[in-house]
Parts: C-alpha cells; sequence; structure tokens
C-alpha cells in the first residue's frame, strides 16, 4: 500500500498570512499518463470533503485561485496564498494511483 | 447538480449486518465508477471499496474484505454497501463518492455505530 504521510499536524494561521502544506507517498505517484495522481482536499468543521486541487495542481471549479497545489515524483505542496476565515479546516492529501487509495493523515488549519 | 445521499445508518451491534445505500443523481451514475469512503469519530479518511461502473470489478481495503461487498443498480442509480460481521472499529460516517480516479463528489455521509 502507498503510505502518504503530511506535515505539519497543526498548522495555526493568520489571515492574509500565506500557508503551505507538505505532503509525501511512499512511491511515485506518476501514472503512465503523464499526470500525478495527488489530490487535496479540505474538510470544514460539520461537512463532507471536498475537492480542491486534483491530479497535483489543477483546482476543482469553484476554488479560488489563492489555492495552488504542485510538486512531483513523492514530494507535493498546498499553498494558500493569503488565508481566509473560511479555509479553516483539515486538509488531506490522497494518492489514486493504485487501490487502496490512501489519505494523509490531516492537516488542520486554524486561525491564531 | 450532482447529488449523492447516503442512508441506512444506524446502531448495530458486534457481528451484526447493516446495509448502506446511496442515491446518486445529477449525473450519468452508469458513467461513474464509486466510492465508499469512511471516517471513525474524531479521525481521519479511509477509503473502504469501489466498483467499476458495469459493477464488473470491485475492489476492497483489506480490513474489509470478507465481510463487506459492495454493489451498484444503474437501473435505479444507486450505490450500496452490505456489511457483515460488524466490528467496533467499523464505527464511523460513511459516504459515497464519485470516481475511482478523482474522487470529486461526497455525500454527506451516513453513521454507524457498532456497539452492544
Amino acid at each position: 500500500d502507498i503510505v502518504m504521510t503530511q506535515s505539519p499536524l497543526s498548522l495555526p494561521v493568520t489571515p492574509g498570512e500565506p500557508a503551505s502544506i507538505s505532503c509525501t507517498s511512499s512511491q511515485s505517484l506518476l501514472h503512465s499518463s503523464g499526470y500525478h495522481y495527488l489530490h487535496w482536499y479540505l474538510q470544514k468543521p460539520g461537512r463532507s470533503p471536498q475537492l480542491l486541487i486534483y491530479l497535483g495542481s489543477h483546482r476543482a471549479s469553484g476554488v479560488p485561485d489563492r489555492f495552488s497545489g504542485s510538486g512531483s515524483g513523492t514530494d507535493f505542496t498546498l499553498k494558500i496564498s493569503r488565508v481566509e476565515a473560511e479555509d479553516v479546516g483539515v486538509y488531506y492529501c490522497m494518492q489514486a494511483l493504485q487501490t487502496p487509495l490512501t489519505f494523509g493523515g490531516g492537516t488542520k488549519v486554524e486561525m491564531k | 447538480e450532482v447529488q449523492l445521499v447516503e442512508s441506512g445508518g444506524g446502531l448495530v451491534q458486534p457481528g451484526g449486518s447493516l446495509r448502506l445505500s446511496c442515491a446518486a443523481s445529477g449525473f450519468t451514475f452508469s458513467d461513474s465508477s464509486m466510492n465508499w469512503v469512511r471516517q471513525a469519530p474524531g479521525k481521519g479518511l479511509e477509503w473502504v471499496a469501489n466498483i467499476k461502473q458495469d459493477g464488473t470489478e470491485k475492489y476492497y481495503v483489506d480490513s474489509v474484505k470478507g465481510r463487506f461487498t459492495i454493489s451498484r443498480d444503474n437501473a435505479k442509480n444507486s450505490l450500496f454497501l452490505q456489511m457483515n460481521s460488524l466490528r467496533a472499529d467499523d464505527t464511523a460516517v460513511y459516504y459515497c463518492s464519485r470516481d475511482r480516479f478523482t474522487p470529486q463528489n461526497w455525500g454527506q455521509g451516513t453513521l454507524v455505530t457498532v456497539s452492544s
């Protein structure tokens, strides 16, 4: 199974400041199509997960452009250019290259 | 608008069974593979199972193999999860989600509690 590791576990943020979350996989997530099967989700308090970034760097529909994803191989990063109050919640990375699909442990983002 | 609505959760004793359903709308259900993903109270997300568009291929996380069965009815736009031999560590909110390679839409979840 592919193991997904996120850091940090908790991320206190200041509104208007940037934030960054790291995700590392135990093996490359590069598919033969040339895409990395790495996705980012945000789970707001009391809500279902919502897709933010798919295939490593593509913003999902309706996601603000302050969110961006980057990385390749086994190392990926989610960046928020200027954090807003509505961005609080738990962020998960997930690999969909092979079954079982696996998630990182989550990064809790909260306002300072 | 894509909608996924789970139902069938509840309280069940250890060793018991439960059948979850997911009603899909707003997209061509028969064109999409489907997943079940669960989240234990206060914990992270765990993928449980996937079923191909035509139901011919099914995949499971090791911890549920032999106990859970994923199925679908494309004529009724519905996804199911039959859960047998339930254990305390199966207690979780169960979500259905669309698409094996990019799970992009999720339901609101249904809570399964396994306890005596």
